[in-house]
């Protein structure tokens, strides 16, 4: 049962326009949703988060939006620039006390080009 | 201030053996998990714990097993090794308190099973 999906296992873009990485999922108890990046043989690093009581949030030039209705919340990168080339992770978490269990979905592998 | 720390980068052991992986958080943070890592299965937790008891537990064998100390620091062992064990072994941590803080990822450890 996959609770997260993010169907695009790859997404090719040229440097300077947007890219929009793009989640869904199937649990309704999930109440804080986050976004990571994840380089070869390195950790994933945490971009940025929404709460479900949001359905915007903006950290320079990273922003995601939540569709709570629709159980849809994409991540927008603009300009996208070539050092953003990595594979992105939408990973959930239900509300209670689950701090730190996260739903990862697949990923997404991003290439920006020159 | 320094990141997640996990040692030792890479481990390479004999199917049936054992292993211990480490894990020191961010300084005052006092959750920390585990997650596997596998190109099949993607991201999946393996369990957190805070101030030395284990809160969350993923669907994993009872070979995996974790402990905390009172420092923090965590440990995470593995018995009787199995060839499906290889992977890389990510360990997190948080900051307790706040509701909606992020899980900040060391770079793993790297495991392979022979």
């Amino acid at each position: 049962d996959q609770q997260v999906k993010q169907n695009s296992p790859s997404l090719s873009v040229q440097e300077g326009r947007i890219s929009i990485l793009n989640c869904d999922y199937t649990n309704s108890m999930f109440d804080y949703f986050l976004w990571y990046k994840k380089y070869p043989a390195e950790g994933p690093t945490f971009l940025i988060s929404i709460s479900s009581i949001k359905d915007k949030n903006e950290d320079g030039r990273f922003t995601v939006f939540l569709n709570k209705s629709a159980k849809h919340l994409s991540l927008h990168i603009v300009p996208s620039q070539p050092g953003d080339s990595a594979v992105y992770f939408c990973a959930p978490r239900e509300g209670g006390t689950s701090y730190g269990k996260l739903t990862f979905g697949q990923g997404t592998i991003l290439t920006v080009h020159p | 201030k320094a990141g997640v720390t996990q040692t030792p980068r890479y481990l390479i052991k004999t199917r049936g053996q054992q292993v211990t992986l480490s894990c020191s958080p961010i300084s005052g943070h006092r959750s920390v998990s585990w997650y596997q890592q596998t190109p099949g299965q993607g991201l999946q937790f393996l369990f957190e714990y805070f101030s030395e008891t284990q809160r969350n537990k993923g669907n994993f064998p009872g070979r995996f097993s974790g402990r905390q100390f009172s420092n923090s620091r965590s440990e995470m062992n593995v018995s009787t090794l199995e060839l499906g064990d290889s992977a890389l072994y990510l360990c997190a941590s948080s900051l307790e308190g706040r509701d909606n803080s992020p899980l900040h990822f060391g770079n793993g450890t790297r495991l392979t099973v022979t």
